[in-house]
């Protein structure tokens, strides 16, 4: 069965400071890999994913995660946080199509960052 | 906006009850997902519809049912409601469901019950 774990329910970092969120998974094979924030009050947005190819995925408002399979991890980092960036923020995997045919995500507990400015 | 509506907004009902949360997917997008998000079982999936039929079941009570329309709106229909039913219902919609496609879910605004 396909699951994440997001170690840290909370992460605090001073604004302008590197930030990263961790993330590591199990899957039977080789995973797809999710990055989403939530807002107060308002759905989930999707930052980033992680298919195949180069292990440093860049995504949306500077964010950009490092897969990393020797360590099943998927952590999402930034070199400079925003205040902006306080959220919550969930890690998602989901199996290659043939396991389950389905396509659907299994997320993490989701760990919430707060900017201190 | 992520192009995904969902209708209501909030409700709140009273136990025993039965409610319908309504979905409207992005123009174009055939998958259909729905999600159930509480304080102590997280964000969970609960059933996905691709193209009108039922695609994946997850942890979706008996009591909870859906259905995807011709025009590819989705409801979820929630009977005999629990106290412990009171969560975050979001609808997810993305484009295709097919081998080799890795799409990401758009997520509406979701749907907050209250059930009392």
């Amino acid at each position: 069965a396909q699951s994440v774990a997001q170690p840290e329910d909370q992460v605090n970092v001073a604004e302008g400071n590197p930030l990263t969120v961790k993330c590591t998974y199990s899957v039977s094979g080789n995973p797809y890999l999710f990055w989403y924030v939530q807002y107060p009050n308002r759905g989930l947005q999707f930052l980033l994913k992680y298919i195949t190819g180069d292990n440093l995925v860049k995504g949306s408002y500077g964010f950009e995660a490092e897969f990393n399979k020797s360590q099943t991890s998927f952590h999402l980092k930034k070199p400079s946080a925003l205040v902006s960036d306080s959220a919550l923020y969930f890690c998602a995997v989901r199996d290659r199509w043939g396991k389950t045919g389905a396509n659907n995500l299994f997320f993490g507990t989701g760990t919430r960052l707060t900017v201190i400015p | 906006d992520s192009g995904v509506t969902q209708t209501p907004k909030h409700l709140i009902t009273a136990t025993g009850q039965r409610v319908t949360l309504r979905c409207s997917p992005r123009s174009g997008d055939l998958s259909v997902y729905w999600y159930q998000q509480s304080l102590d079982q997280g964000l969970q999936f609960l059933i996905q519809y691709y193209n009108g039929e039922e695609r994946a079941k997850g942890n979706i009570l008996e009591r909870f049912s859906a259905q995807q329309f011709p025009d590819l709106h989705s409801e979820l229909n929630l009977s005999s409601l629990e106290l412990g039913d009171s969560a975050l219902y979001f609808c997810a919609s993305s484009p295709r469901d097919v081998q080799g496609a890795v799409d990401e879910q758009f997520f509406g605004p979701g749907t907050r019950l209250t059930v009392l």
